[in-house]
């Protein structure tokens, strides 16, 4: 089956570091990665997409690399905000149908 | 409206009973897609709307989940015969384009569904 992997274990840093957060995939490469944020009691909100012939995209404090030959992607939070506390969750497209399939999500935390 | 909205925000069931949620995309948005997450899960399909048509329900748990959207814009999510493992936050997401592998997914806030 195709599965998306996300570390499981909170991820806990001090204001200013880079948070690193890796998402990790089984069996075909996707041609796109999504990245989300999610908050608790809202939903997902979209942060940044990249595909499979880019090998690294940055948005503001934020960037995420794709190695289809590690099947990786690991998105950076550069001088990182208390603000910035979240889930991430890491998603793809599968080769058919229209959904998302998400992985469980990494929760980041940071303190001042 | 600006975003997705979702009614209601929570919702208590008593076991054996049914429900219905509520969707309201993004005006114009073609697609709209509905995820079931579970606490500390991330969001798992269950079906997909291209406008009026519904080209996937293959996430749909069982036979007791059903989704419309009869016009093409609000859709209702109901579940017959509430149980206990239907507890979740079940969530709404809408699209401009027609399910694209790039397309991005607004979401909406949820529905909390207890079932006691």
């Amino acid at each position: 089956s195709q599965k998306i992997e996300q570390n499981s274990e909170a991820l806990n840093i001090q204001e200013g570091k880079t948070a690193t957060l890796t998402c990790n995939y089984t069996n075909y490469s996707p041609a796109y990665l999504q990245w989300y944020r999610q908050d608790p009691g809202r939903g997902p909100v979209f942060l940044l997409l990249i595909r499979e012939n880019e090998k690294e995209k940055r948005k503001e404090r934020l960037k995420v690399t794709f190695d289809t030959t590690l099947k990786q992607s690991l998105f950076h939070i550069t001088a990182s905000q208390p603000a910035d506390s979240a889930t991430y969750l890491c998603a793809r497209r599968p080769n058919s149908g229209y959904a998302l399939n998400f992985g469980k999500g990494t929760s980041l935390l940071v303190t001042p | 409206g600006a975003g997705v909205s979702q009614s209601p925000r929570y919702k208590v069931a008593k076991r054996g009973q049914d429900v219905a949620l509520r969707c309201d995309p993004i005006s114009g948005h073609v697609s709209l897609f509905w995820y079931q997450q579970a606490l500390g899960q991330g969001p798992e399909f269950l079906t997909y709307f291209q406008n009026e048509a519904q080209l996937d329900k293959s996430g749909l748990p069982s036979d007791r989940f059903f989704a419309e959207r009869p016009e093409g814009s609000v859709s209702t999510l109901k579940i017959q015969r509430t149980q206990q493992e239907d507890s979740a936050v079940y969530l709404c997401a809408s699209s401009l384009v027609a399910g694209g592998p790039s397309d991005t997914q607004y979401f909406g806030p949820g529905t909390r569904l207890t079932v006691l």
